[in-house]
């Protein structure tokens, strides 16, 4: 079954201007993620997201970042007020029921500067 | 804190040989385990999953669990030159299922040498 897409690719944005990252599920998924990797690092849990509710967050998920699926469709990621720390790789991923697994999309540059 | 220990590597294996790359982990309760491949600029890709203490197959690729020594590893047998990339293992944060979100370890990198 297919993963998810994600846009933009890449996304380069001034320190203090916020960003949306979006994930496009293929088909009905029920469960999404945000993970991010900052480059050379691990890959880094933010938020769950289930029946258009967030299900866990992790410690980095504070005020900066929400979530939404606004039209049942997308599913985003608002960062507010970027910082130059938040230069990262965030991928979107999505829970496959079948195989109780997560798969990854392609993921979005962020470039803050 | 859940913890998800790798060696980084790199880890240099001739083609053909046998690649085996280990994982360990803090939280007893763990119960499941799951094996990503991320090449260089690319998304973690999910090769194995295992549940069950054990071995489990796929194709090249063994997953083994030992659970009383909070020990996972993977096997690559019959290495290949596009087997090279960061080998990343995961286990669920919070509740232990893999609707959780995931806690990674740092991934160990893998050179298979033709």
């Amino acid at each position: 079954e297919p993963e998810v897409t994600q846009t933009p690719s890449h996304q380069v944005t001034q320190m203090g201007q916020e960003v949306i990252l979006r994930c496009v599920p293929i088909s009905n998924h029920l469960y999404f993620y945000w993970y991010r990797q900052i480059l050379g690092q691990k890959v880094e849990f933010l938020v769950s997201f289930y029946n258009n509710e967030i299900s866990e967050k992790s410690e980095i998920f504070d005020d900066q970042f929400s979530v939404e699926r606004p039209d049942g469709s997308n599913f985003t990621l608002k960062i507010r007020s970027t910082k130059l720390e938040d230069s990262a790789m965030y991928f979107c991923a999505r829970w496959d029921r079948s195989t109780d697994t997560q798969y990854f999309g392609p993921g979005t540059r962020l470039t803050v500067l | 804190q859940k913890e998800v220990e790798q060696n980084s590597g790199p880890l240099s294996v001739p083609e053909g040989a046998i690649a085996s790359l280990n994982c360990t982990y803090s939280d007893r309760g763990s119960q499941s385990f799951f094996w990503y491949r991320q090449y260089s600029g690319k998304s973690p890709e999910l090769i194995m999953f295992i549940y069950s203490n054990g071995d489990k197959e796929d194709g090249r690729f063994t997953a083994q669990l030992n659970k009383a020594s909070q020990y996972v590893s993977l096997l690559i047998r019959d290495s290949q030159p596009s087997d090279s990339a960061t080998y990343l293992c995961a286990a669920p944060t919070y509740s232990g299922g893999g609707a959780d979100g995931l806690t990674f370890g740092k991934g160990t990198h893998l050179i298979i040498q033709p």
